[in-house]
């Protein structure tokens, strides 16, 4: 079965950027999305189709992907932003998520 | 305003059964995918089930497979989740999703406030 892999954890300080990958056999040719979910809340959709934004989400969330790794990049991070984070890819009619990443802001 | 509102979840006994529903409103049901999503606590999300907006294609996961069954009622705006031989790792919190695509492609705009569902004796 098809699998992602996300770091653990990333650490970032306020104001800069952080980057979170996620990797999958030819992941690149494939759709990936991001997922962010903040405690007791449900996750929000932060970037599908590999870089395209949600109406409502900030321009500092910006997504790519190519070969074997997608990136969800946060520039000019802010401590709202501190939640875990969900890669998501469609392979052979299932849905795959990674395992997630915490994002500290500290 | 997209709104999912997902029901039925609780206790419930090993190899016992549950049936989650999920009441949707606020866009053409018929013309997206849905999903079910469940997260174990302090774990991460697992995709369990998605259904095409005709329902004519349904998709599972493979620890579910067998087990659950996903359909929709597009009368009733209406997706649910029938669970049986429960298990204990199907303890979790189960999100009803909405793709944004008619076909299933994992693309959740909207997901819903979640259901618990503890299987234990």
């Amino acid at each position: 079965s098809y699998e992602l892999t996300q770091p653990p954890s990333v650490s970032v300080s306020p104001g800069q950027t952080a980057s979170i990958t996620c990797s999958g056999d030819k992941l690149g040719d494939k759709y990936a999305c991001w997922y962010q979910q903040k405690p007791g809340q449900s996750p929000v959709l932060v970037i599908y189709q590999n870089y395209k934004r949600p109406s409502g989400i900030p321009e500092r969330f910006s997504g790519s992907n190519s070969g074997n790794t997608a990136t969800l990049t946060i520039s000019g991070t802010q401590a709202m932003d501190e939640a875990d984070y969900y890669c998501q890819a469609w392979d052979s009619s299932t849905v795959v998520f990674g395992g997630g990443t915490k994002l500290t802001v500290l | 305003e997209v709104q999912l509102l997902e029901s039925g979840g609780g206790l419930e006994q090993p190899g016992g059964s549950l049936r989650l529903s999920c009441a949707a409103s606020g866009f053409t049901f018929s013309s997206y995918a849905m999903s079910w999503v469940r997260q174990a606590p302090g774990k991460g999300l697992e995709w369990v089930s998605g259904i095409s907006g005709s329902g004519g294609s349904t998709y599972y996961a493979d620890s579910v497979k067998g087990r659950f069954t996903i359909y929709r009622d597009n009368s009733k705006n209406t997706l649910y989740l029938q669970m049986k031989s429960l298990r204990a790792e199907d303890t979790a919190v189960y999100y009803c999703a909405k793709d944004e695509d008619e076909r299933v492609r994992g693309w959740y705009g909207h997901w819903g406030q979640g259901t618990l569902v503890t299987v234990s004796s």
